[in-house]
């Protein structure tokens, strides 16, 4: 099946620094792309909808200035942690549907899990 | 709003039991209904899923029937396995623009030999 591949799938930083996520469609192309984060235990909530050459929809209650994404090419998303704080410590997973796939399926990376210190 | 109740976790059987995971969601509309899974250190995969009232979704041995009078998704699977272990997920997909997937909480499934 497709593969969508996030980097890097841990990273550990300082409180007040800036960390980059990337997810990428290896093997297909995708016009939208989906930002999750999970925490322990606990369910996928939805941060945003990716959309590639536009900006990205956020979620009720998530910080568009904090959470920054770009969605620059058709296989390429990326999540910047802004200023980043232990509150900001999570499990971080996109998901991207294949323009040619069917309704509702998506395809999800290996999640990327940060620890700010 | 749009939203997944699965059964509390965790789950632990022996190889070769019954298992059910019971999903129930609310929903405007008809939705589709997924079931992914989620293997240690790897990303949510999806295992089966219906999109209309009545169908059933089938893979791996694993099946869900969408029951819209009960608004349910049970999973099922009639002999597991050890590599089955796993974390399942229940999501709906309202279909409306941008198609975005509501998720349950998860369970975490166990099987011992």
């Amino acid at each position: 099946g497709a593969v969508v591949s996030q980097h890097p799938s841990r990273v550990i930083c300082k409180s007040g620094t800036s960390v980059k996520i990337e997810c990428r469609s290896l093997d297909f192309q995708a016009t939208t792309m989906f930002w999750y984060r999970q925490f322990p235990k606990q369910s996928l909530m939805l941060m945003a909808t990716s959309n590639e050459g536009s900006k990205a929809t956020y979620e009720q209650g998530v910080e568009k200035d904090k959470f920054l994404i770009n969605h620059a090419s058709l296989t390429l998303s990326t999540l910047t942690v802004t200023s980043a704080h232990p509150e900001d410590s999570s499990f971080y997973i996109c998901s991207a549907r294949d323009l040619a796939g069917s309704v509702g399926e998506l395809f999800f990376g290996e999640g990327s899990r940060l620890t700010v210190l | 709003g749009n939203s997944v109740t699965q059964m509390e976790g965790p789950v632990t059987l022996s190889e070769e039991a019954f298992l059910t995971i019971n999903c129930t969601y609310t929903a405007t509309g008809y939705p589709s209904l997924f079931w992914y899974v989620q293997y240690p250190g790897e990303g949510l995969q999806l295992l089966l899923k219906a999109t209309k009232a009545d169908d059933k979704g089938s893979n791996k041995g694993f099946e869900a029937t969408y029951r819209k009078e009960t608004t349910s998704f049970h999973l099922e699977k009639g002999s597991v396995q050890v590599s089955d272990s796993a974390v399942y997920f229940c999501a709906l997909s309202d279909l409306q623009g941008a198609q975005k997937l509501v998720f349950g909480q998860g369970t975490r499934l166990t099987i011992n030999p």
